[in-house]
């Protein structure tokens, strides 16, 4: 009963380096999400997935990529870190975008220092 | 334009008291969902529950009750007797039909206090 997996769970970077986050959903979902989460501002969203293949911008996408080759993987990408990339980032999938409630995975703290 | 307002930073009770936690929205579609999602210290996000806009029926779930007012744009979230477990950072969310994009309030944080 997986759900939503999150690679890695935890990570430190140096300002210039670049990673990717991995989410991967066994539940069939269409609908992904990433965001990131910072104290006071809720969650904001980064990109989002309407499906294999398609990728969008969401409120805050600056600094990052995404890619959805498979419909059970999300990957968020980031070439350059800054340390205002320092958040703790969340996957999340649903089957259907408006209506219903999204599943989370259990996020990764990232750190640039 | 969406957008929500949770103006609680932080609240403490005592446990077995009653709290209320605010959820103000702001939106020009007629048809949208609300949702309240729960953050425990485990840093998980759980999902509590989701109200359709045509569907002002107020929900009781155990110790849990929100009430949907359309009126003042509210979907306020009740927790009866509260527990120590229900320490967690609360989120209320809005999606709107005309847009694919689920927009968060920036969360209370709530403190039960044993």
């Amino acid at each position: 009963n997986a759900g939503v997996t999150q690679t890695p769970k935890f990570r430190v970077l140096k300002t210039g380096q670049s990673m990717t986050l991995l989410c991967a959903q066994d539940m069939n979902h269409e609908y992904m999400y990433w965001y990131r989460q910072d104290p006071g501002m809720g969650l904001r969203l980064i990109h989002y997935s309407v499906g294999e293949g398609t990728t969008a911008k969401g409120e805050v996408p600056d600094g990052y990529n995404v890619s959805r080759l498979k419909k059970q993987n999300f990957l968020l990408g980031l070439e350059s870190a800054a340390p205002s990339q320092t958040s703790v980032y969340f996957c999340a999938s649903s089957p259907n975008y408006r209506a219903t409630e999204a599943f989370f995975g259990q996020g990764t703290r990232l750190t640039v220092v | 334009a969406q957008k929500v307002t949770q103006a609680q930073t932080e609240i403490s009770v005592v446990e077995k008291e009653d709290v209320t936690l605010d959820c103000v929205y702001e939106t020009r579609d007629t048809t949208y969902y609300l949702f309240w999602y729960k953050q425990p210290p485990s840093g998980e996000l759980v999902f509590l529950i989701r109200r359709n806009s045509f569907d002002e029926q107020n929900e009781i779930s155990g110790r849990y009750s929100w009430n949907f007012q359309k009126s003042t744009s509210s979907f306020n979230f009740t927790i009866t007797a509260s527990q120590v477990v229900d320490s967690a950072v609360y989120f209320c969310a809005l999606s709107e039909t005309s847009y694919d994009k689920v927009i968060f309030g920036p969360g209370t944080s709530l403190s039960v206090i044993p």
